[in-house]
């Protein structure tokens, strides 16, 4: 299965301010998509990015707060806009290869 | 719409016990996958297992074993003899396909703390 290298692992950061994720995956896949871990909470999907395509997001989430760019199949960034407080969660990427799901490492932000 | 239950919000055991957390998952699909993940403290998600809706078998891996009962839509997951590495929050989820694509869509975990 693929294998998803994703940074920063970690990072704190100034409210207001935007950060931007990479994840790199080492072969081609088709559908990626980004979550959210809210403290204590379960993962939700934010969107779906599909290579040369625009993202597909789910309910609460939009895309100027989450932008995500998909520019080739390998290859997947997730910006966290405009940063408050309540942004602060784990965000994990995922690639799906048949049925199978592959998940970046994580990185945990803190917005001070 | 899909949706994945765990009942079990935190579960403590001391080392050496078994422990079953349990799942239940409701679709209206024919078609799906189960899985099981990890989650120990660093964050990172550990994939255990897939079971797909038409493989009602039982599997065994180490200390770890799966019931799927697809008659009572649960999914549930147990650890023979507990050890303090097993402490990690668990999460079960379904995949079906929405659209063309699957989505996955997680439980809201359980935190299992295996104290010596």
């Amino acid at each position: 299965s693929a294998v998803i290298s994703q940074k920063p692992s970690r990072d704190i950061c100034q409210r207001g301010t935007s950060l931007t994720i990479q994840c790199q995956v080492d072969s081609q896949v088709t559908m990626m998509f980004w979550y959210r871990q809210q403290p204590g909470q379960s993962l939700t999907l934010i969107a779906t990015a599909n290579q040369g395509s625009e993202a597909t997001y789910e309910s609460g989430f939009v895309i100027d707060k989450f932008p995500i760019s998909r520019p080739n199949l390998t290859f997947s960034t997730l910006t966290v806009s405009n940063m408050s407080p309540e942004d602060s969660s784990i965000y994990l990427c995922s690639a799906i290869q048949g049925h199978g799901y592959t998940f970046g490492s994580g990185t945990r932000l803190t917005v001070v | 719409a899909q949706k994945v239950t765990q009942a079990q919000t935190e579960i403590s055991v001391v080392e050496k016990e078994d422990v079953t957390l349990d799942c239940v998952y409701e679709t209206r699909d024919t078609t799906y996958y189960l899985f099981w993940y990890k989650q120990p403290p660093s964050g990172e998600l550990v994939f255990l297992i897939r079971r797909n809706s038409f493989d009602e078998q039982n599997e065994i891996s180490g200390r770890y074993s799966w019931n799927f009962q697809k008659s009572t839509s649960s999914f549930n997951f147990t650890i023979t003899a507990s050890q303090v590495v097993d402490s990690a929050v668990y999460f079960c989820a379904l995949s079906e396909r929405n659209s063309g694509y699957s989505t996955l869509t997680f439980g809201k975990g359980t935190m299992l703390l295996v104290s010596p």
